[in-house]
């Protein structure tokens, strides 16, 4: 069965640091692989997508790639800050139009 | 716009009670979703519709009927709630594109005792 792991529940870093979150799946190959972010207490919000032909993907101080040959995805905010504490989930496209959650990686980034 | 909004934004029922949940969207987005999320086990799909008058199981379908008359809500019911039941549920909608990208609403706390 398809499987997503998010490599830990939560991750500390200090403000100004590079935030570095994988996702690594198993038993399928999405076309494609979109991040969300989580705040307590609120639904996810779509943040990036990254195809299976693209590497590497863009946006602001956020980073993404995709390594089909690893399975993975890797998650990078740069230049962190107390704002960017959150969840963030991985979601690769599963079958028939349905995405596949990532129990997610909790964020915190110490001031 | 709204975006995606759900009604109740809390609820706690007793073992063996009916509820619906309601999700309403003004994007005129073909399709829609129903989301549990549990501590540990990330977003799990109950149903989804990829249109009006059209609904189909995701992973976790038992327990749970939809219905889709409208194009802009979609409805979860649970006809008889069990304390299994007890989650935060997500409604989310989509555009007819190859990427799926979702747009979530913000969640509906159920408690069943």
């Amino acid at each position: 069965s398809q499987k997503i792991e998010q490599n830990s529940e939560a991750l500390n870093i200090q403000e100004g640091k590079t935030a570095t979150l994988t996702c690594n799946y198993t038993n399928y190959s999405p076309a494609y692989l979109q991040w969300y972010r989580q705040d307590p207490g609120r639904g996810p919000v779509f943040l990036l997508l990254i195809r299976e032909n693209e590497k590497e993907k863009r946006k602001e101080r956020l980073k993404v790639t995709f390594d089909t040959t690893l399975k993975q995805s890797l998650f990078h905010i740069t230049a962190s800050q107390p704002a960017d504490s959150a969840t963030y989930l991985c979601a690769p496209q599963g079958s028939a139009r349905q995405l596949t959650f990532g129990s997610g990686t909790q964020l915190t980034v110490l001031p | 716009n709204a975006g995606v909004t759900q009604t109740p934004k809390f609820r706690v029922l007793k073992t063996g009670q009916s509820m619906t949940l309601l999700c309403a969207q003004d994007m005129n987005h073909e399709y829609m979703y129903w989301y549990r999320q549990d501590p540990g086990m990330g977003l799990r799909l109950i149903h989804y519709s990829v249109g009006e008058g059209t609904t189909a199981k995701g992973e976790v379908p038992d327990g749970y009927n939809v219905s889709r008359l409208k194009k802009q809500n979609f409805l979860l019911g649970l006809e008889s709630a069990a304390p299994s039941q007890t989650s935060v549920y997500f409604c989310a909608s989509s555009p007819p594109t190859s990427t799926d990208t979702q747009y979530f609403g913000p969640g509906t706390r159920l408690t069943v005792l």
